[in-house]
């Protein structure tokens, strides 16, 4: 079945410093993958996808295929980045598998 | 442009009682989404529809029904609301299928059953 862990339910760093949101997915077939940001009590917003390989707020985000994993990531890490991050896996063309999301607090 | 516009954005039933709550969409977009958000348990499909006229069951279905009577508004219903309903509900759209299409989603109806 296709399924997207998030092993980490919650990251806290320092400002300034290096920051690793690991995703795995399971999934039979070329994966379309993409990364989600919600901030506190608003709406998802969609933030890469992998196809677009861009970056946005300095955040990348690379998928291997090898290692079933699309980790997002970013150099330094900013206060305002601290958000509920979803990996999010297109099932198919019909719908998309989420899975369990991370918490990251960005301390100052 | 509104996007994708959900209501009511609070409520709070009692055991046993019916709402509905619409997801409206002025995209134009073929498929909507209806998800529920719990703390540790990510965002779990409800169901879904790809185009007008059209239903399918997500991961879990049970205890909700839908419709898409009109391709921009997508209705959810709970016909006797449980305590285990209390959650936060998102509704999404996109376009189509495809890499570049991601979701665009609503607010959020953050649902309280007493």
């Amino acid at each position: 079945a296709q399924r997207v862990t998030q092993p980490e339910k919650l990251l806290s760093v320092f400002k300034g410093a290096p920051v690793e949101l690991k995703c795995n997915y399971s999934y039979s077939g070329s994966p379309e993958l993409f990364w989600y940001v919600q901030y506190s009590r608003q709406r998802l917003q969609l933030l890469l996808r992998h196809i677009s390989r861009e970056s946005i707020k300095g955040f990348t985000a690379d998928l291997n295929k090898g290692e079933t994993s699309f980790h997002l990531k970013k150099p330094f890490a900013q206060e305002e980045d601290s958000a509920m991050y979803y990996c999010a896996l297109d099932n198919y063309g019909q719908n998309f598998v989420f899975g369990p999301g991370t918490r990251l607090s960005v301390l100052p | 442009n509104a996007g994708v516009t959900q209501t009511p954005k609070f409520r709070v039933l009692k055991t046993g009682q019916s709402m509905t709550l619409l997801c409206a969409q002025d995209m134009n977009h073929e498929y909507m989404y209806w998800y529920r958000q719990d703390p540790g348990m990510g965002l779990r499909l409800i169901h879904y529809s790809v185009g007008e006229g059209t239903t399918a069951k997500g991961e879990v279905p049970d205890g909700y029904n839908v419709s898409r009577l009109k391709k921009q508004n997508f209705l959810l219903g709970l016909e006797s609301a449980a305590p285990s309903q209390t959650s936060v509900y998102f509704c999404a759209s996109r376009p189509g299928t495809g890499e570049f299409y991601g979701y665009t989603f609503g607010s959020g109806t953050r649902l309280t059953v007493v």
